[in-house]
């Protein structure tokens, strides 16, 4: 079955360290975006992709970066991780060829992020 | 001002009880909506797309009011399985963005 796969699922890291994000989805979809949900919040976009090679700042973009190079990966790199980057990371994906208006989102499991 | 904005709850109510609850949104221009259903923090699931004024699938009813810029969720004979944190969730024209409310919390006790 096509699917939708992010690694770490948890990970501890230093302040001033640089982590990746693994997002890897198997349906061929061209969109894929990346959020951080924090409490309080709503799922906040990161940066997104329409394509391989092509990447967008999304509302909460600063202090981390993408790629796109392939139709099934988008690895979110976080530069120097820092204490507020703390939360829990979502990669979802779409494009099932439906008109725009009725396309949704499908989601990946999560990565939480401790940054200390 | 958020774009999407919902009472977090939370909504506590037994079994059976029907519960309900709204969203509301600050553009205009929004195309469509969805409810999207959250377990502890898993990944955020679809539950059902808001078509035009509204729709029904099984217990669960949406319904959009575009005049008050408002979608609303209702859960009939609530089950204990339907405890969860529910997204409301918008789309902005032609785009393939969404964007999503913090969610509201409801606890289905027996």
């Amino acid at each position: 079955d096509a699917e939708i796969t992010q690694s770490p699922r948890h990970k501890i890291t230093e302040t001033g360290r640089q982590v990746t994000l693994a997002c890897h989805q198997t349906w061929n979809h061209n969109n894929m975006f990346w959020y951080r949900q924090d409490l309080g919040h709503g799922l906040r976009l990161i940066h997104y992709s329409y394509g391989v090679q092509d990447t967008n700042k999304g509302e909460v973009s600063d202090g981390y970066s993408v790629s796109r190079s392939n139709t099934e990966d988008l690895p979110l790199t976080l530069e120097s991780a820092a204490s507020s980057q703390t939360s829990v990371y979502f990669c979802a994906s779409s494009g099932s060829r439906l008109p725009v208006w009725q396309e949704t989102q499908y989601f990946g499991p999560g990565t939480r992020l401790l940054v200390l | 001002r958020k774009e999407v904005e919902q009472d977090p709850g939370p909504f506590n109510v037994p079994e059976g009880a029907t519960v309900a609850f709204n969203c509301t949104y600050s553009n205009s221009a929004s195309q469509s909506f969805f409810w999207y259903r959250q377990d502890c923090r898993k990944e955020p699931k679809l539950l059902m797309s808001v078509y035009s004024s509204g729709n029904e699938d099984g217990r669960f009813t949406a319904q959009l009011n575009r005049a008050s810029q408002y979608i609303s969720l209702l859960i009939r004979d609530s089950k204990l399985s339907d405890s969860a944190t529910y997204l409301c969730v918008v789309r902005y024209s032609n785009d393939y963005k969404l964007s999503f409310g913090a969610g509201t919390t409801v606890t289905v006790r027996a």
